[in-house]
């Protein structure tokens, strides 16, 4: 079983479409990430974060620690925005990895136009 | 400044041969991380090496794999006897150290796309 779910597997929306994509984990973990994997393969890191909320242009990352959740919000989506989005957990207790990423299986995001 | 590069980017092998892949950090990135993607399927950890400590081997498939690190610079991945299953694309990603708290960015490679025919 993967300890970091995500939902939906699949996605999509219309241009401007307001979109989330959950992310629920374990309890435990030291800091949660947030990444965009282009069509090309490419992995971009877009977040990181512990707590709270962290916000870069339209893309809004959110954490609930007492829930075990976390969402990405994209605001007014674009085609551009089509991509694989990658939720993934950091336990500072499991041994000497440090900043191991365990991942989620990815939602894949289609934005037509 | 530059990013983390792989080479090469794409490998086309025969089964039962070896392959190495290189992985070239960011400069004074003392971690680094391989990681595998077969296709349709989630990325999966291999292997890490952090500064001088003894690397961690806890996801590797099989004693086929195997990888080095020179000091804070370049990893080699290899691959021993290739399998059709070891295809996949092999991701390497590197950040400024692990720290206690994993709270540091981790900045991926563009990947080497393997293929065992």
């Amino acid at each position: 079983k993967n300890e970091v779910e995500q939902s939906p597997q699949n996605l999509t929306a219309q241009e401007g479409e307001f979109i989330t994509i959950n992310c629920s984990y374990s309890v435990g973990i030291s800091a949660l990430h947030w990444l965009q994997q282009h069509p090309g393969g490419g992995i971009v890191s877009l977040f990181m974060l512990s707590s709270g909320k962290k916000k870069h242009g339209r893309l809004i990352a959110t954490i609930n620690i007492q829930e075990k959740h976390s969402s990405l919000h994209i605001t007014a989506s674009h085609p551009r925005d089509s991509a694989v989005y990658i939720c993934a957990a950091v336990w500072a207790d499991r041994g000497s990895t440090l900043g191991r990423l365990y991942f989620g299986r990815g939602t894949q995001l289609t934005v037509w136009p | 400044g530059a990013g983390v590069s792989q080479s090469p980017s794409n490998k086309v092998t025969e089964k039962g041969k070896d392959v190495e892949l290189r992985c070239d950090p960011i400069s004074g990135h003392t971690a680094l991380y391989w990681y595998r993607q077969r296709l349709g399927q989630g990325l999966e950890f291999l292997i890490y090496f952090q500064g001088n400590s003894a690397p961690d081997k806890s996801g590797l498939p099989s004693d086929r794999f195997s990888a080095e690190r020179t000091g804070e610079s370049v990893s080699t991945l290899t691959i021993q006897r290739t399998q059709q299953e070891d295809s996949a694309v092999y991701l390497c990603a590197s950040s400024l150290e692990a720290g206690p708290w994993g709270t540091y960015e981790q900045y991926f490679g563009p990947g080497t796309r393997l293929t065992v025919t």
